[in-house]
């Protein structure tokens, strides 16, 4: 099983200003990496898959760098919506298919 | 528009069954794998179980293989979870999700408390 990790589990940040998010997978996954942002009480909303690629109306300001064991996910100036606690998901070697313990993005 | 709607969560006793429902609109619901995927309170996302696209196949977590089943019914586009034997650590919100290896589409979950 891929274990994914995810650093830091909390980032504290103001509006306006840059949020850098980290995932590492155990072994390889290519580029079979996928980042959702969760509120709470809502569902996951997919933000970026194949590692880069934002998926339909996710804003510019989200993007995601990265392959084999080492990604991440920008937020290039935070928006109060923004507000939330990102996953990311392996989807390279399965099953099963596995997600970080999240990051939780705060106000600062 | 896509919707995924779950139901038939609840209260149960440890020991117990539940079966959830997902019922898809809005998308070719019999061309897509479907996964379950849950959240324990507090707690991180958690993959539970896959079914292809045709339900030739399933996948299951070891967490819950052998007492967790997942199932569907195309002409129904419709998704289920049937669980036995219930424990305490299987608390959680349930989700249903499309799969196209990542997920975009989900549903808004329904809730399962394992409580004596």
């Amino acid at each position: 099983e891929i274990v994914m990790t995810q650093s830091p589990a909390t980032l504290s940040v103001s509006p306006g200003e840059r949020a850098t998010l980290s995932c590492r997978a155990s072994q390889s996954v290519s580029s079979s990496l996928a980042w959702y942002q969760q509120k709470p009480g809502q569902a996951p909303r997919l933000l970026i898959y194949g590692a880069s690629t934002r998926a339909t109306g996710i804003p510019a300001r989200f993007s995601g760098s990265g392959s084999g064991t080492e990604f991440t996910l920008t937020i290039s100036s935070l928006q109060s919506e923004d507000f939330a606690v990102y996953y990311c998901q392996q989807y390279n070697n399965w099953p099963p298919w596995t997600f970080g313990q999240g990051t939780k993005v705060e106000i600062k | 528009q896509v919707q995924l709607v779950e139901s038939g969560g609840g209260v149960v006793q440890p020991g117990g069954s539940l079966t959830l429902s997902c019922v898809a609109s809005g998308f070719s619901f019999s061309t897509f794998g479907m996964h379950w995927v849950r959240q324990a309170p507090g707690k991180g996302l958690e993959w539970v179980a896959l079914i292809r696209y045709d339900g030739s196949k399933m996948y299951h977590a070891d967490s819950v293989r052998g007492r967790f089943t997942i199932s569907r019914d195309n002409p129904k586009n419709t998704l289920y979870l049937q669980m036995v034997s219930l424990r305490e650590e299987d608390t959680g919100v349930y989700y249903c999700a499309n799969n196209r290896g990542y997920s975009d589409y989900w549903g808004q979950g329904t809730l399962v408390t394992v409580s004596s």
